[in-house]
């Protein structure tokens, strides 16, 4: 399975920007960035996913470099129902998703 | 529309009996998978359905756990002789198709297990 990297956990203050990155070296050309969340004692809910460009949607930003070996999820102005665990995971065809342990994102009021 | 439901929300049971979780995904979705989360820990895949073929159960822990899908829609996971590390939440999910790097899964709310 294609394998990410991200930071155990991170801080922001509320509304401000969150840039949340994620490490994914080993990238095949056939796969999807996704980023997921989990609120506290709920399911994980979809945020947002790419291939190439960057893309915006209500919820996030996903900033894909250009050799698609990183990618960064951004929260344009955090608040504290956006305290959460973000996962970031590469998808390609028929496959289930494959968590990891995600990013623990913490916002402070 | 109404989202992936779970049923029952939480379930306690006692160690060796068998327990059945129920999960009713979103209408017209022909993807649902099973996922479990024990405390503290990650969220572990272990089944899959996609419309009319064979079942991806490479997750499964074990011979204990079995999962149906019912006319393409409500799917039942059913644990045998429950054991006490099978305590976990249990999460069901669903997608449009399943079979493209750009499918989006709908989580339901879990259902929580505790095996005494």
């Amino acid at each position: 399975d294609a394998k990410t990297t991200q930071p155990n956990s991170m801080e922001s203050n509320e509304e401000e920007p969150v840039h949340l990155p994620c490490n994914h070296s080993t990238i095949s050309g056939t796969d999807y960035i996704h980023w997921y969340r989990q609120l506290p004692s709920q399911g994980p809910e979809y945020v947002i996913h790419g291939l190439t460009s960057n893309v915006n949607n209500r919820m996030a930003s996903l900033a894909i470099a250009e050799d698609r070996k990183s990618s960064t999820l951004i929260l344009h102005r955090a608040t504290l129902r956006d305290a959460a665990v973000y996962y970031c995971i590469l998808k390609s065809g028929n496959t289930p998703l494959v968590f990891g342990k995600g990013t623990r994102l913490s916002v402070i009021a | 529309g109404a989202g992936v439901s779970q049923s029952p929300s939480n379930k306690v049971t006692e160690k060796g009996k068998d327990v059945e979780l129920r999960c009713d995904p979103i209408s017209g979705h022909t993807a649902l998978y099973w996922y479990r989360q024990s405390l503290g820990q990650g969220l572990e895949f272990l089944i899959y359905f996609q419309g009319n073929s064979a079942p991806d159960k490479s997750g499964l822990p074990s011979d204990r756990f079995s999962a149906e899908r019912t006319g393409g829609s409500v799917s039942t996971l059913t644990i045998q002789r429950t054991q006490q590390e099978d305590s976990a939440v249990y999460l069901c999910a669903s997608s449009l198709s399943g079979g493209l790097g750009t499918d989006t899964q709908y989580f339901g709310p879990g259902t929580r297990l505790t095996v005494l």
